[in-house]
């Protein structure tokens, strides 16, 4: 596609379930990274994927969050056990390679746990 | 611990005014520095980027920016403000020996009167 497509753009989930956030790059691009921005905060770096692989996980905050890209195009970010503090924006980018840091963002999914 | 500064948490202008929006970057290695926009409901638009060689850096939308070893500064500049400019500006560093993670400040929020 011509941009960084997130889906669900919204979602709202109730505290202690499980959710899948799905990001599909730009066509070609090889990196992936995943943010995740808090209201009234920078975005924070979550990871980073280089094809299929995991290059960077440094930035999840626990165990209850996952990310995989099986097929080095689309991804999917997992979160166990939602909390309330996990209640943020999520934002995927993706990049021509590792080493170009210009990233093209998506728009994002605003997740609410209730 | 690598940081970036935006002082200024909120910024109002007069529409044609110039605007200029500061950024401090934690010392370190070599430092690699973007600027990027998010309009409310949009993903985050890169403006323009610094790796190396001439200082002063033309972006997209009429932007620049500078960037200050001594001062440690990449401050963002535009001459004659546009309504359209209203957004959250947000400066960003990655270092030369530390991977691929963007270290985002906590943004600027950009309001212009008429």
């Amino acid at each position: 596609g011509a941009g960084v497509s997130q889906t669900p753009s919204n979602k709202v989930t109730e505290k202690g379930k499980y959710v899948e956030l799905r990001c599909d790059p730009i066509s070609g691009h090889t990196a992936l990274y995943w943010y995740r921005q808090s209201l009234g905060q920078g975005p924070e770096f979550l990871i980073y994927f280089q094809g299929t692989g995991a290059a960077d996980d440094s930035g999840l905050p626990n165990d209850r969050f996952f990310a995989v890209r099986p097929e080095g195009s689309v991804s999917t970010l997992k979160i166990q056990r939602t909390e309330r503090g996990d209640s943020a924006v999520y934002l995927c980018a993706s990049s021509p390679d590792g080493l170009n840091y210009g990233y093209t963002f998506g728009s994002g999914t605003r997740l609410t746990v209730v | 611990a690598q940081s970036v500064t935006q002082p200024d948490i909120h910024i109002t202008v007069s529409e044609g005014a110039s605007l200029e929006l500061r950024c401090n970057y934690s010392y370190g290695a070599t430092p690699y520095l973007f600027w990027y926009v998010q309009s409310p409901g949009q993903g985050l638009q890169l403006l323009l980027k610094y790796f190396s060689g001439d200082t002063l850096v033309q972006g997209i939308k009429g932007f620049e920016a500078e960037f200050k070893r001594s001062q440690s500064s990449f401050n963002l500049r535009k001459p004659s403000v546009h309504w359209s400019d209203a957004a959250e500006y947000f400066c960003a560093v990655v270092y030369s020996n530390s991977g691929y993670a963007l270290n985002f400040g906590k943004g600027t929020s950009l309001l212009v009167t008429p």
